[in-house]
């Protein structure tokens, strides 16, 4: 079956750390993104990749940082810099980007990260 | 910058009921907008696609139409049932983003 694959399913941080959050698609998609959900916030996007060996930021990027050195993985990383890192990451990825044919996106089943 | 609205937040109904969510979003140069379903510590899964072009799309007892103009999509879900029970997502695609709404949490009970 093809999908995308987030791991772990649960992530504990202490103050100070870095962590890596991993995700893996299997369906040939070109394009990957991460979003966060906070409760009551809607999910925000944090950076995305259209093609390999590049990515851009989101709306909320600062104290994350990203690779994409296979089509098939797109793993984030959240710093030290990042204050609040408590909440859901979703990743997700899709066909192509742009107005023309027929696509949407498909989403992990997320990460729950916890600052402790 | 495009802004998506959700109404209701919340909805508690009895099973056998038909439903209708909204969904409105600010900038109607959207490419498509997708419905998804999250349960409760869950990833996002996709219900329905509409393309810019369309107006409507079906599956089963969903039916999500598309009012590009008004910025108004609603999502229509017939005889509810307590497997419909999640929270409801609309999210519209501009150029290179998905742009969510805050999601409506849907409660049917038995």
């Amino acid at each position: 079956d093809g999908g995308i694959t987030q791991s772990p399913k649960y992530l504990f941080r202490k103050e100070g750390q870095n962590v890596t959050l991993s995700c893996e698609q299997n369906l040939n998609h070109d394009a990957m993104y991460w979003y966060r959900q906070d409760p009551g916030q809607g999910l925000r996007l944090i950076y995305y990749s259209q093609i390999v060996n590049d990515f851009q930021k989101g709306d909320i990027a600062e104290g994350y940082s990203v690779s994409r050195e296979k089509k098939e993985s797109f793993p984030l990383t959240v710093t030290s810099a990042q204050k609040n890192p408590t909440a859901f990451y979703l990743c997700a990825s899709s066909p192509q980007t742009g107005p023309s044919g027929d696509y949407g996106y498909t989403f992990g089943s997320g990460t729950r990260l916890t600052v402790v | 910058k495009q802004e998506v609205t959700q109404i209701p937040a919340a909805l508690s109904v009895p099973e056998g009921e038909n439903l209708v969510l909204n969904c409105s979003f600010t900038d109607s140069a959207i490419y498509n907008l997708q419905w998804f379903r999250q349960d409760p510590g869950k990833g996002l899964t996709s219900l329905l696609l509409i393309q810019s072009s369309q107006r409507e799309q079906t599956s089963g007892r969903l039916n999500a139409s598309l009012d590009k103009s008004s910025g108004r999509s609603t999502l229509y879900i017939a005889a509810s049932q307590p497997g419909d029970s999640a929270t409801y997502l609309c999210a519209v695609t501009g150029f290179q983003k998905l742009v969510f709404g805050t999601g409506t949490r849907l409660l049917v009970s038995p």
